[in-house]
């Protein structure tokens, strides 16, 4: 079975602080994984995909790597603000898998405080 | 603006009772993905689109119902089958596979 792990569960930090989400999977054989933000009652907001070719993917002050022989993917946020707080998820296509179907980790749950 | 539209946002359900939750993309999208969402458990698959006039089951179909009569649109219908059907339910699509997947705002639906 598939699966995804996201450490920590949640994380508390004081604002300006540069911070690492964790993502780890199980398939090597990826065929790309991507970090989503979800605020409180909301839907999912797509933030970087990383294609199994590529080692890392940037956008503005956020920053994923993903090294798929040891089946780890980091998402790293620089200088955190109060607006970063939300639940973070990582998902991951599997390489011949079903078409389309990601697999999801329980996300990360960060406050960033003023 | 192109994206996913998911209708209603709250809904309340009936024991005994079907219901059906909408999803409409202007993405020109080829795949559409239902997901449902519970706390503790993460993101768990419900259906899948490929195409027009076609669909997959996912990890958890039973309960559930779909159509995609056209390439915009790709209804849920939760039926009494359904036992316990409380949840955030997510609409996705993808250009093709192993494209970047875009989310609606969900529907929570709860039973009453």
């Amino acid at each position: 079975k598939q699966e995804v792990t996201q450490i920590p569960a949640a994380l508390s930090v004081p604002e300006g602080e540069n911070l690492v989400l964790n993502c780890s999977f199980t398939d090597s054989a990826i065929y790309n994984l991507q970090w989503f933000r979800q605020d409180p009652g909301k839907g999912l907001t797509s933030l970087l995909l990383i294609q199994s070719s590529q080692r890392e993917q940037t956008s503005g002050r956020l920053n994923a790597s993903l090294d798929k022989s040891s089946g780890r993917s980091t998402l790293y946020i620089a200088a955190s603000q109060p607006g970063d707080s939300a639940t973070y998820l990582c998902a991951f296509l599997a390489g011949g898998t079903s078409y389309g179907k990601l697999t999801f980790g329980q996300g990360t749950i960060l406050t960033v405080h003023p | 603006d192109g994206g996913i539209t998911q209708s209603p946002k709250y809904l309340f359900r009936k024991e005994g009772q079907n219901v059906t939750l909408s999803c409409e993309q202007n993405l020109n999208h080829d795949a559409m993905y239902w997901y449902r969402q519970d706390p503790g458990q993460g993101l768990r698959l419900i259906y899948y689109s490929q195409i027009v006039n076609d669909f997959q089951k996912g990890d958890i179909a039973e309960g559930y119902s779909v159509s995609r009569e056209k390439k915009e649109s790709f209804p849920l219908t939760v039926t009494s089958a359904q036992k316990n059907p409380t949840a955030f339910y997510l609409c996705a699509s993808t250009l093709g596979r192993g494209a970047e997947a875009f989310f609606g705002q969900g529907t929570r639906l709860t039973v009453v």
